[in-house]
């Protein structure tokens, strides 16, 4: 089983549209968990951390499930501007590396 | 200014070849480490340095070595760079859990 698995999608929404990305983690002693943008041919960049009281910025939410293992990020009100890949990442629970999701892409259309 | 910085953006060798990819970083960051990225896949660990300390993935080949002579610069080495060894590779600095940043990338090909 993959440490970190995502829906690639991809997923086609009109602007203005909210879209849900889902995410599940295989090591259930994991302690940080993020959401990462990846844009073609670029470095990944953090978009938010992820915590188990749930979080939002802006138009973004990210929700935490520790006893499913499941990871979400919700995206309202689309712009064309959020197209990218979305890369759910955990964090490896000895040690400092990170381990990333395949990405889930998004392609949002006027 | 890039605090990250990754040379060359885009390398192209030949089929078995020994080539290097370069990383320094301006962060002070203890951590570095050094990921491969194919088309539409994930970020996939190669290795790490945790200060000296080497780290490696076990599933990474042995076609693949890290330098780290000092803080700032950390190498990819790869041996014999096959056709399947194309690929983005990153390289990503922490203060141990903190301040996550990566590099451009350097885009690898093959010939």
């Amino acid at each position: 089983r993959k440490e970190v698995e995502q829906d690639p999608g991809p997923f086609n929404v009109p602007e203005g549209a909210t879209v849900a990305f889902n995410c599940t983690y295989s090591n259930s002693a994991s302690q940080s968990f993020f959401w990462y943008r990846q844009d073609c041919r670029k470095e990944p960049k953090l978009l938010m951390s992820v915590y188990s009281s749930g979080n939002e910025d802006g138009r973004f939410t990210a929700q935490l499930n520790r006893a499913s293992q499941y990871i979400s990020l919700l995206i309202r009100d689309s712009k064309l501007s959020d197209s990218a890949t979305y890369l759910c990442v955990v964090g490896r629970e000895a040690g400092t590396a990170l381990i990333f999701g395949k990405g889930t892409t998004l392609s949002v259309s006027s | 200014d890039a605090m990250v910085i990754q040379n060359p953006r885009y390398q192209v060798t030949q089929f078995g070849k020994p080539v290097t990819l370069s990383c320094s970083q301006t962060l002070n960051h203890n951590v570095m480490y050094w990921y491969q990225q194919k088309s539409s896949q994930a970020p996939k660990l190669l290795f790490h340095y945790y200060d000296k300390d080497f780290n490696n993935e076990a599933d990474t080949p042995d076609n693949f070595q890290s330098r780290r002579p000092n803080t700032s610069f950390c190498f990819l080495d790869i041996r014999s760079p096959g056709l399947g060894d194309a690929a983005m590779y990153l390289c990503a600095t922490s203060r141990d859990r903190n301040g996550y940043t990566f590099g451009s990338g350097t885009r690898l090909t093959v010939v």
